[in-house]
């Protein structure tokens, strides 16, 4: 792994199913997020980690719900899926808050 | 008014030529500041950071005016290659509220042969 990584890919998923995107990091960054982007709206964020052990809320939480058992790995779960989660989501991962921030490919999410 | 505003475009921009983008940010207490580049369907990645004093990074100058609370980016010789959404970030607060790392909607750039 070089980077920070996403999976799936892309999914498509049925209203009310239980979805969980991954994320996961090699570079031993502090922090981790979780953005969603929509036509005209731009970079949302969901939830954010300043560290392993802890998250915090960010602009758009509602639905949502996010782990940080480790330094590498940052998962995002849609517990039950609506429409409005349409999205593409991307994951990132900063040394600190003040610093660049590395995005990992993003996944595409769409929920009929 | 939104945390971070920024004219959304589209810029459309003959090769060779010079253009600016602007971004304001509502925040007077904003630590950080940086620009961000996307490509159509990628993930946005780091252009530059922005400095107090300003910065240039071969055709790309960045200025901050803490005063009117806006960035700039300046791109000159317009390259094919530069077509491409470029996104203001604005760090809230410094360094503790990570939940304060806010994105612009983005400015579409096509630079045109």
């Amino acid at each position: 792994i070089a980077g920070i990584t996403q999976a799936p890919t892309s999914q498509i998923l049925a209203a009310g199913r239980r979805m969980t995107l991954r994320c996961t990091q090699d570079m031993r960054h502090n922090a981790m997020y979780w953005y969603r982007q929509d036509l005209g709206l731009g970079l949302r964020l969901i939830h954010y980690s300043n560290t392993a052990g802890t998250t915090g809320k960010g602009e758009v939480p509602d639905g949502y719900s996010v782990s940080r058992a480790n330094t590498d790995d940052f998962p995002l779960t849609l517990a039950s899926a609506v429409p409005s989660q349409t999205s593409v989501y991307f994951c990132a991962s900063s040394e600190s808050g003040n610093n660049e921030q590395f995005f990992g490919p993003g996944t595409r999410l769409t929920v009929l | 008014r939104k945390e971070v505003e920024q004219d959304p475009g589209p810029f459309n921009v003959p090769e060779g030529a010079t253009v600016a983008f602007n971004c304001t940010y509502s925040n007077s207490a904003s630590q950080s500041f940086f620009w961000y580049r996307q490509d159509c369907r990628k993930e946005p990645k780091l252009l530059m950071s922005v400095y107090s004093s300003g910065n240039e990074d071969g055709r790309f100058t960045a200025q901050l005016n803490r005063a009117s609370q806006y960035i700039s980016l300046l791109i000159r010789d317009s390259k094919l290659s530069d077509s491409a959404t470029y996104l203001c970030v604005v760090n809230g607060r410094g360094g503790t509220s990570y939940d304060k790392v806010i994105f612009g909607p983005g400015t579409s750039l096509s630079v045109i042969p």
